[in-house]
């Protein structure tokens, strides 16, 4: 199985901060990744797909970057409404497998 | 708007079977592979199964293999896990989603509790 590194588990920034979140793979996932965001209470939502493609209806604050096996999710202006745990998906090859989540807090 | 309501969940002892349902709704069901997620109680979230627009093709992650029956009836908009000869590690909030078969899920639902314990 692919397993995904995801970093930091836990961050804390203020309104207006540009946060990023990581995941890494253990092998190459050819840009066969997806970022969800789970607020408390609620089902998770698809910000991105494949890498960097936004999700319809998804604010433009939010980004994704990266290739191979090492991949970014962008916030570049941080909203109160942002506040959620934010979770990485490989689906490159089955199984599919998922960051471990960063939980993402307002200052 | 999409919608996907589970249902079935609660306590369950060890070795027993319990099936999870999840109702679709807002848009063409039969259009759409679909799969369960799980998580269990402060871990990461695991892939369950996935099933194809048909039925006629599913996976299954290695420890639920022989245990756990995904299906579902395009008629009624409706997916299905069967789950048998349940663990206390099968302990988990299983989550329906839209999609999984060649690519992550779009649409998730709430999710539904299952607990094994005796």
């Amino acid at each position: 199985d692919i397993q995904m590194t995801q970093s930091p588990s836990f961050l804390s920034a203020s309104v207006g901060d540009r946060v990023t979140i990581n995941c890494k793979a253990s092998q190459n996932i050819n840009k066969y990744l997806n970022w969800y965001q789970q607020k408390l209470g609620e089902a998770p939502k698809l910000l991105i797909y494949n890498t960097n493609n936004l999700q319809t209806g998804i604010p433009s604050r939010f980004s994704g970057s990266g290739s191979g096996t090492d991949y970014t999710l962008t916030i570049s202006s941080l909203q109160p409404e942002d506040v959620a745990t934010y979770f990485c998906l490989q689906h490159s090859s089955r199984p599919f497998t998922f960051g471990s989540g960063t939980k993402l807090e307002i200052k | 708007e999409v919608q996907l309501v589970e249902s079935g969940g609660g306590l369950v002892q060890p070795g027993r079977s319990m099936k999870l349902s999840c109702a679709a709704s807002g848009f063409t069901f039969s259009s759409f592979p679909m799969a369960w997620v799980r998580q269990a109680p402060t871990k990461g979230l695991e892939w369950v199964a996935t099933i194809s627009t048909s039925g006629g093709s599913t996976y299954y992650r290695d420890s639920v293999k022989g245990r756990f029956t995904i299906s579902r009836d395009n008629a009624k908009s409706t997916l299905y896990l069967q789950m048998n000869s349940l663990r206390s590690e099968d302990t988990a909030t299983y989550y329906c989603t839209r999609g999984g078969y060649y690519s992550g899920p779009d649409y998730w639902g709430q999710g539904v509790m299952v607990t094994v314990s005796s």
